[in-house]
């Protein structure tokens, strides 16, 4: 059974740190690209970065760019994200997502419960 | 960077047909994948490709595309279809992607 579970989401101050974790279970964790997409309460989705099977396919949303940066440890099927100069308005359920591998990079046929990101003083 | 736009809310009788669209020029040269979201709960995917459903997805859920426009049809719609939907697809910069504003499913 696939399994995705984020931990690392909290309480942290503007301009602080968090890193996100994406612990995977049930499948070959590097075959598979890996995203981040969040949720800001009461908003839609919006995609916030991925990263290939091996990590030679990276990108970030313009929004985060700069101050996100998404990783990957295929010996611990795990991916991260890494978030630094938080603002209030990257306040949000993070989802990590697996892309099914279809070759768009944009099907995600399984998702994590998510993990809360408020970003206050 | 391209947006989706998608109708903020619609609703439809039990049992009746439903579409949904998700309009945007990414969609010219990429597939749309359709999630659906109930409250409280992480996205599920419904539609993917050209109009294909995953394991356990009711085949009342189809999708097809047109031109810019992409289309969720659930078709005899149940209590348990009210929830919010999302597309999705690659945009035309780099390797990002873009979501829809999501589309309210009221059953009535």
């Amino acid at each position: 059974e696939v399994q995705l579970l984020e931990s690392g989401g909290g309480l942290v101050q503007p301009g602080g740190s968090l890193r996100l974790s994406c612990a995977a279970s049930g499948f070959t964790f590097s075959s598979h690209a890996m995203n981040w997409v969040r949720q800001a309460p009461g908003k839609g989705l919006q995609w916030v970065s991925l990263i290939s099977g091996n990590g030679d396919i990276i990108d970030t949303a313009d929004s985060v760019k700069g101050r996100f940066t998404i990783s990957r440890d295929n010996s611990k099927s795990t991916v991260y994200l890494q978030m630094n100069s938080l603002r209030a308005d990257d306040t949000a359920i993070y989802y990590c997502a697996r892309d099914q591998n279809r070759g768009d990079l944009s099907t995600y046929d399984y998702w994590g419960q998510g993990t809360l990101v408020t970003v206050s003083s | 960077s391209s947006e989706l736009t998608q109708d903020p809310s619609v609703s439809v009788a039990l049992g009746q047909t439903v579409r949904i669209t998700c309009q945007g020029d990414s969609l010219r040269r990429y597939y749309a994948s359709w999630y659906q979201q109930k409250p409280g709960q992480a996205p599920v995917l419904v539609i993917y490709g050209k109009n294909n459903r995953p394991s356990g997805i009711p085949d009342r859920f189809s999708g097809s595309s047109s031109g810019n426009t992409a289309s969720l049809t659930i078709a005899g719609a149940q209590a348990e279809d009210e929830a919010d939907y999302y597309c999705n697809s690659r945009d035309s910069s780099a390797y990002h992607v873009v979501f829809g504003g999501g589309t309210k499913v009221t059953v009535l």
